[in-house]
């Protein structure tokens, strides 16, 4: 039972482009959102986040939108650049002790190519 | 400060016998966690330690699999014996409570190839 997905295994954008990687989740006790990036032979690495209290929160060229409604999260790259290529997860975490909010449920990930 | 170390950063074994796995976690971060990554189910959370004690192994998949934290230096997961199906990359991370960020950092990973 995939609680956190991602649709697009893989997904190729022209550099310069803006790159839109989305992110689908079930379980309503979800309230705190993550992107992570994950070049080859490395372990993921953290990019952005955004709270359940927001609907978008914006870090330079990367801005996650959430839609709470939805249960439905996206990540906008704008401008996309070729260091971008990568594979990205998107992660998700709850709240409460009986629902383990310490812990963070991933996405199969999307890999972004950009084409220079 | 060196990061989430894991060791071995590749591991070729044959089917049946046992594989460890050993994960040394940033200094004085409190949670470790142990996820694996395959393309069908993507990155799963398959134990978690909070100040060396186990809090949730529900995504340890069979009794094949054991995972210990001794301190709050060192842990290993070990699958004893191993098959072909347990061949993926086994990440080991830790973090500590940074308000909402969590503040996960990841090692690099262990590939694990099962023959």
């Amino acid at each position: 039972d995939q609680q956190v997905k991602q649709n697009s295994p893989s997904l190729s954008v022209q550099e310069g482009r803006i790159s839109i990687l989305n992110c689908d989740y079930t379980n309503s006790m979800f309230d705190y959102f993550l992107w992570y990036k994950k070049y080859p032979a490395e372990g993921p690495t953290f990019l952005i986040s955004i709270s359940s209290i927001k609907d978008k929160n914006e870090d330079g060229r990367f801005t996650v939108f959430l839609n709470k409604s939805a249960k439905h999260l996206s990540l906008h790259i704008v401008p996309s650049q070729p260091g971008d290529s990568a594979v990205y997860f998107c992660a998700a975490s709850g709240r409460g002790a009986n629902f383990g909010n310490e812990k963070l449920t991933f996405g199969t990930g999307t890999r972004l190519t950009i084409i220079p | 400060d060196a990061g989430v170390i894991q060791s071995p950063r590749h591991e070729v074994t044959e089917m049946g016998q046992e594989v460890t796995l050993r994960c040394k976690p940033i200094s004085g971060h409190d949670y470790l966690f142990w996820y694996r990554q395959t393309m069908m189910r993507g990155l799963e959370l398959l134990i978690y330690f909070n100040n060396n004690v186990p809090i949730d192994d529900s995504g340890m998949p069979e009794d094949r699999f054991s995972a210990k934290m001794p301190n709050a230096s060192f842990s290993t997961l070990k699958i004893q014996p191993s098959e072909p199906r347990d061949s993926a990359v086994y990440f080991c991370a830790s973090r500590i409570r940074q308000g909402f960020h969590y503040g996960y950092t990841f090692g690099s990973g262990t590939r694990l190839t099962v023959v």
